[in-house]
């Protein structure tokens, strides 16, 4: 699976758009970008998921660049149940690997009342 | 609907004890998962089930681990003899397919101290 890179910490003020960036440069065409995030003292929690095309669901917002080395997860409006970390991970898709979530240190997110 | 379960929440024992873990997957999921969370390692992928096989366990640390899926309902995680670095959050997730674009479904955790 490709590697990526998260900041390991960053703040957002409650009400304001949360914008949580990951770099991920060897990427390979068939694999996807997925978001998970775990709010302290509970289990990982599936966020949203994309190829290349940016995505939307009803929680956040992926968006991917064109050359797909980097993407940036949004959250249109913060709130303090937000707070959490939030792991970016690129996920192989074909092969005997490829039911694996590999998680890295993740982007510790607080957002301030 | 219930999301998965797992049994006990905490968990505090002595060095040496045996400990099982319990884990009931999401009705329908053939899919299902055991992780470790530590400080220094993170989360780390235990064993992977898929229809109650055992698929890969090449993440379970040593022989004094081992988990079984009896059935589509229920897997539980067991160490014996325990030590003190086992000392872990421990989460079962699952999911239903093998598919590359299936989400994972994490439970609570079970929080293992072990003195």
């Amino acid at each position: 699976d490709a590697k990526t890179t998260q900041p390991p910490s960053m703040d957002c003020a409650e009400g304001r758009a949360a914008n949580l960036p990951c770099n991920h440069s060897t990427i390979s065409g068939n694999e996807y970008v997925y978001w998970y995030r775990q709010i302290h003292s509970q289990g990982p929690q599936y966020i949203i998921h994309g190829l290349k095309n940016n995505e939307t669901n009803e929680m956040a917002s992926l968006i991917i660049t064109e050359d797909r080395k980097s993407s940036t997860l949004i959250l249109p409006h913060a709130t303090l149940r937000d707070t959490a970390v939030y792991y970016c991970i690129v996920r192989v898709g074909s092969g005997g690997s490829n039911y694996k979530l590999t998680f890295g240190k993740g982007t510790l997110l607080t957002v301030n009342p | 609907d219930a999301g998965v379960i797992q049994s006990p929440r905490h968990e505090v024992t002595e060095m040496g004890q045996e400990v099982t873990l319990r884990c009931k997957p999401i009705s329908g999921h053939n899919s299902l998962f055991w992780y470790r969370q530590t400080m220094m390692r993170g989360l780390e992928l235990l064993i992977y089930f898929n229809n109650n096989v055992p698929i890969d366990d090449s993440g379970m640390p040593e022989d004094r681990f081992s988990a079984k899926m009896p059935n589509a309902s229920f897997s539980t995680l067991k160490i014996q003899p325990s030590e003190p670095r086992d000392s872990a959050v421990y989460f079962c997730a699952s999911t239903f397919g093998r598919g590359f674009t299936d989400t994972q479904y994490f439970g609570p955790g079970t929080r293992l101290t072990v003195l």
